[in-house]
């Protein structure tokens, strides 16, 4: 069974830059998936912060960014702030109606 | 804007069904796709699958022989049954509407979600 891979945390300081990677467990990342990433913080739903690999969300700061990164999708902080102190995931696109959350990459910010 | 409100029971006994439906507001469920998605304590999002208007479906493979979706038109909601739990299926349970742009769908608007708990 094809499992999407997510660092599990990261630690960036205030106006610093990161990167997180969303691959597979089996094969590469292509566009061809429209990965998409979404913003956790404790208590609360998700919300979008990227779709269709690279197109940000509504209201979405451009501080962050989507791109694919060799065999992988990735997601760009760049210039981090306190309130981006969440957690992130990505979702694949499988084929056949199907899709896939990675695991979640916890992000700390201090 | 688009609202989504998730409800049903809050405990289920093991080996019973859970069921919730999400009830939408600012929109009409003929016009998108709705999915379900969970997020058990402490852990990452599993998407369980989602449904058409048409009562079209498709479910995560670890889950289909136990899920079942469905869509009600004519009270603009959606619902999740899950047969057979066990405490593996404590978990927030959330909504959530599909859009399209750029040639890829996205889960765009999610409800607040409703935690489920399976105990005797």
């Amino acid at each position: 069974q094809t499992v999407v891979t997510q660092e599990s945390s990261f630690s960036v300081s205030p106006g610093g830059t990161v990167t997180f990677t969303c691959g597979l467990s089996s094969g590469s990342v292509s566009s061809g998936h429209f990965p998409s990433w979404y913003q956790q913080t404790p208590g609360q739903p998700p919300r979008t912060i990227i779709y269709s690999t690279n197109i940000r969300s509504s209201g979405v700061p451009g501080r962050f960014s989507g791109s694919i990164l060799g065999d992988k999708a990735a997601l760009t902080i760049t210039g981090a702030q306190a309130d981006d102190d969440s957690d992130y995931y990505c979702l694949l696109y499988m084929g056949n109606g199907l899709y896939i959350f990675g695991g979640g990459t916890r992000l700390t910010v201090l | 804007q688009v609202q989504l409100q998730e409800s049903g029971p809050g405990l289920v006994k093991p080996s019973e069904t859970l069921s919730l439906t999400c009830s939408v507001s600012g929109d009409s469920i003929t016009n998108y796709y709705w999915s379900w998605i969970r997020q058990p304590p402490g852990k990452g999002l599993e998407w369980l699958g989602y449904v058409k208007y048409t009562g079209s479906t498709s479910y995560n493979p670890s889950f289909e022989s136990r899920v079942t979706m469905s869509a009600d038109t004519s009270k603009n909601q959606f619902s999740l049954k899950v047969s057979s739990v066990t405490a593996a299926d404590t978990a927030v349970y959330y909504c959530a509407r599909w859009s399209y742009d750029n040639k890829a769908y996205y889960l765009a608007f999610w409800g607040q979600g409703a935690l489920v708990t399976v105990s005797s």
